[in-house]
């Protein structure tokens, strides 16, 4: 069965650094989107990516954040400069359509220190 | 806010009895989903009801929907130790998932 992939698995970074988060999606969606998971609480949604534009993005979702495709497979979530508070689960999703269900990766732990 | 939320937070039950879980939320929906997360795992999908749809069937899965009360309800049948995660709802109404808080399911052998 196709797997949305992330890489790494978990980062340490220390605060002030900048941080990509790399997903390959499945190869025929077409919508992707990042999550969030802080220890013990709901997932939020960041942001939505489709035709190679954001879509939608959350109030998390500041100018410290960014995504990319660069290349047709790939889909990254950068934060320029990691704050304590970015310590969490971030989860890439890709569906194939429009009000369908989601394919989730199995997330990267990343831990601000 | 379309936010979904679970009801109970954490349910614990003994191995083959059934488990329900129940999920409101506030906005229209074009659908509503059902995922299951392992500890510290990704996010699996379950099952997915359209907004138009009363009651839908997986396996030992059914899912209702009662657009007028704005709430759903999950059912496993059967339960297996293998069934203890935590379950979320998930309303889709404008190109995002939003997510509830969760039940957490304990399947006690």
């Amino acid at each position: 069965e196709p797997e949305v992939t992330q890489t790494p698995s978990h980062q340490v970074t220390q605060m002030g650094q900048e941080v990509i988060l790399r997903c390959v999606p499945i190869s025929n969606h077409l919508y992707f989107y990042w999550y969030r998971q802080i220890l013990g609480q709901k997932v939020e949604f960041l942001v939505s990516f489709y035709n190679n534009e954001i879509s939608e993005k959350s109030e998390i979702f500041d100018d410290q954040f960014s995504v990319e495709r660069p290349d047709g497979s790939n889909f990254t979530l950068k934060i320029r400069s990691t704050k304590l508070e970015d310590s969490a689960m971030y989860f890439c999703a890709s569906s194939p359509r429009a009000f369908a269900g989601y394919t989730f990766g199995s997330g990267t732990r990343l831990t601000v220190v | 806010s379309q936010q979904g939320e679970e009801d109970p937070q954490a349910l614990s039950i003994q191995e083959g009895e059934n488990a329900t879980m129940n999920c409101s939320y506030k906005t229209s929906i074009n659908n509503l989903q059902w995922y299951r997360q392992n500890s510290g795992r990704g996010l699996v999908h379950l099952i997915l009801i359209r907004s138009n749809e009363r009651e839908k069937h997986s396996g030992r899965l059914r899912v209702t929907l009662d657009t007028s009360k704005k709430s759903s309800s999950l059912l496993i049948t059967a339960s297996r130790a293998a069934d203890t995660a935590s379950y979320f709802c998930a309303t889709d109404g404008a190109q995002k998932l939003v997510f509830g808080q969760g039940t957490r399911l304990t399947i006690n052998p």
